[in-house]
């Protein structure tokens, strides 16, 4: 299947500092790519839709201003945590769909983000 | 809206034994149905699929049926393995062509050998 990478797999940054967290698809182009972030012990709840080129689509709730996200390339989408606190410490994951034959969705490794 | 119920875990079982995870859906339409495996640390990896009704899905001895008429996608396997421990989602995804998955809550699996 696809490879979806996503950069760094772990950080620990500081309260106040922003933090980026990269996602590319490897070896197909991904006009779409998404942002979940997971809570332990819970599911996946998608933050926004990265569309390339475009400005993302943030889901209700999530503040746009706080979790940048840009998508520059067919291969590349980044969500960066801006101001991060506490709160925001959570597992984030993306995932790129590829708009050839399957329209699967394919996810990367996550990023576990602690902040203190 | 949309939405997927899976059910609560933890679920533990002995190595060999059988495996069902029940999955039901609420959607308009006719969506595609999944079920993802999330390992220890890491992403979610497809574990199988199906998109319309009556298809089954398998992989790695795993199976599960879309069953329109109970709005299920329950997933099997005849004999789990001490590997087969992880966490479990079922989604879905609309027929709008977002790409967008709905999960589940997740239902963590824990084989003992």
């Amino acid at each position: 299947g696809a490879v979806v990478s996503q950069h760094p797999s772990r950080v620990i940054c500081k309260s106040g500092t922003s933090v980026k967290i990269e996602c590319r698809s490897l070896d197909f182009q991904a006009t779409t790519m998404f942002w979940y972030r997971q809570f332990p012990k819970q599911s996946l709840m998608l933050m926004a839709t990265s569309n390339e080129g475009s400005k993302a689509t943030y889901e209700q709730g999530v503040e746009k201003d706080k979790f940048l996200i840009n998508h520059a390339s067919l291969t590349l989408s980044t969500l960066t945590v801006t101001s991060a606190h506490p709160e925001d410490s959570s597992f984030y994951i993306c995932s790129a769909r590829d708009m050839g034959l399957t329209g699967e969705a394919f996810f990367g490794q996550g990023t576990r983000l602690t902040v203190v | 809206g949309d939405s997927v119920t899976q059910m609560e875990g933890p679920v533990t079982l002995s190595e060999e034994a059988f495996l069902t995870i029940n999955c039901t859906y609420t959607a308009t339409g006719y969506p595609s149905l999944f079920w993802y495996v999330q390992y220890p640390g890491e992403g979610l990896q497809l574990l199988l699929k199906a998109t319309k009704a009556d298809d089954k899905g398998s992989n790695k001895g795993f199976e599960a049926t879309y069953r329109k008429e109970t709005t299920s996608f329950h997933l099997e396997k005849g004999s789990v393995q001490v590997s087969d421990s992880a966490v479990y989602f079922c989604a879905l995804s609309d027929r709008s062509n977002t790409g967008k998955l709905i999960f589940g809550q997740g239902t963590t699996l824990q084989v003992k050998p």
